[in-house]
């Protein structure tokens, strides 16, 4: 069974800080999709990024970046010089192909302080 | 409009009574999922739709709860003879490949 793992229930840094929010998962599938959510305090879920299992490939978008690595089914999510709009929790989910449902992890819930 | 949209927001209800939620998915998305987010946790499956073909109900708790989507696109979550358990917030989201796009959810309270 598919299963996601986010240690870090609660991260606080100050502004400009770097931050990595740790996710691990489980499958026995060979191909599955990670992805990333944000829901900040309104709420509602913003979809970051989704990765392919076949697609090892490290991914940059602007101060976020993502680092995937199947040996040890991480995907690990780093914030460059955080901002407090940053604040928020961020989820980690794994689909399987041909399962309709998505697995998410608990949560990280990431604090900014200016 | 551009997002998916749920209603009400709020919803306060007493023990016992019946409740409906409702989900407008993102024009043309094909696929739309309930999920319950119970306070401070994370996201619980409760039912997949796809085209036209028979929901998968696997993560309803229990047969209380039941969804339909009539002609595709908006879907009604109903949970009979509420209990207080089932306070939390239902989420919908949408999508046409893989990615799902969530609505801003509706928060039941049961008293």
């Amino acid at each position: 069974a598919q299963k996601v793992t986010q240690a870090q229930t609660e991260i606080s840094v100050v502004e400009k800080e770097d931050v990595t929010l740790d996710c691990v998962y489980e499958t026995r599938d060979t191909t599955y999709y990670l992805f990333w959510y944000k829901q900040p305090p309104s709420g509602e879920l913003v979809f970051l990024i989704r990765r392919n299992s076949f697609d090892e490939q490290n991914e940059i978008s602007g101060r976020y970046s993502w680092n995937f690595q199947k040996s040890t089914s991480s995907f690990n999510f780093t914030i460059t010089a955080s901002q407090v709009v940053d604040s928020a929790v961020y989820f980690c989910a794994l689909s399987e192909a041909g399962n309709n449902d998505m697995r998410f992890g608990a949560g990280t819930r990431l604090t900014v302080k200016p | 409009g551009a997002g998916v949209s749920q209603s009400p927001s709020n919803k306060v209800t007493e023990k016992g009574k019946d409740v409906e939620l409702r989900c407008d998915p993102i024009s043309g998305h094909t696929a739309l999922y309930w999920y319950r987010q119970s306070l401070g946790q994370g996201l619980e499956f409760l039912i997949y739709f796809q085209g036209n073909s028979a929901p998968d109900k696997s993560g309803l708790p229990s047969d209380r709860f039941s969804a339909e989507r009539t002609g595709g696109s908006v879907s009604t979550l109903t949970i009979q003879r509420t209990q207080q358990e089932d306070s939390a917030v239902y989420l919908c989201a949408s999508s046409l490949i893989l990615e799902q796009f969530f609505g801003p959810g509706t928060r039941l309270t049961v008293l």
